[in-house]
């Protein structure tokens, strides 16, 4: 059936240096996309999101980019920091004809050492 | 705007036991939705609404309902707890002209 999956399950970097997250999906119909960021106890919390009309879009140390031709989906951060660390989560958007709703991958977990 | 809430924080059930979880928001969100997430595991769907008076079953229904009589809540009912349901349960909230959703701090249910 159709599915969100990760490549890597967990991700340890450095304060400072770049971390990229990995997505794959498979529903073809997706039409929108989202990363969360999941710290320890606490609910899912909206990192970026991209349009499936879209490559790419920026925000604040981060960018998402979207492959349509692979169905592949990244987060990447700059400058990962401490605070950084936690689950990231994405997420597609599947148009059904009761109405959308997000499918969710199982999660990276993103551990930044000092 | 207190954003989505959610009581209890932590609840343990005997099996065979009902609860309600409760849920609401003050955003004046038309959608609501109710997950669940098992350890180290993403959400799964368990039942959503797309406004008051309407509901409908996500990817994992059995075993709970749900009700939607204002646009502010969205309780979720456990009628006979059972081991397996036992994980963090979170609800969210959306407003109908995007699709980013908006979390609740989650219910940690443990039932033995």
């Amino acid at each position: 059936g159709e599915s969100v999956g990760l490549h890597l399950p967990t991700l340890s970097v450095q304060e400072g240096d770049n971390s990229i997250i990995n997505c794959a999906y498979s529903n073809s119909a997706s039409d929108y996309f989202i990363w969360y960021k999941q710290e320890s106890g606490k609910g899912p919390q909206f990192i970026i999101d991209i349009r499936s009309n879209m490559d790419k879009r920026q925000g604040q140390r981060v960018t998402v980019l979207l492959n349509k031709t692979v169905k592949h989906l990244s987060l990447q951060i700059a400058a990962t920091q401490p605070g950084d660390s936690a689950v990231y989560f994405c997420a597609e958007n599947i148009r059904e004809t009761s109405g959308s709703r997000l499918t969710f991958g199982e999660g990276t977990q993103l551990t930044v050492n000092p | 705007n207190a954003g989505v809430t959610q009581t209890p924080k932590f609840r343990i059930l005997k099996i065979g036991q009902s609860m309600t979880l409760q849920c609401t928001q003050d955003m004046n969100h038309n959608y609501m939705y109710w997950y669940r997430q098992d350890p180290g595991m993403g959400l799964k769907l368990i039942y959503y609404s797309v406004g008051a008076g309407i509901t409908d079953k996500g990817e994992v229904p059995n075993g709970y309902n749900v009700s939607r009589s204002t646009t502010e809540d969205f309780p979720l009912r456990l009628e006979l707890a059972a081991p397996s349901q036992t994980s963090v349960y979170f609800c969210a909230s959306r407003r109908g002209s995007t699709y980013e959703q908006y979390f609740g701090p989650g219910t940690r249910l443990t039932v033995t």
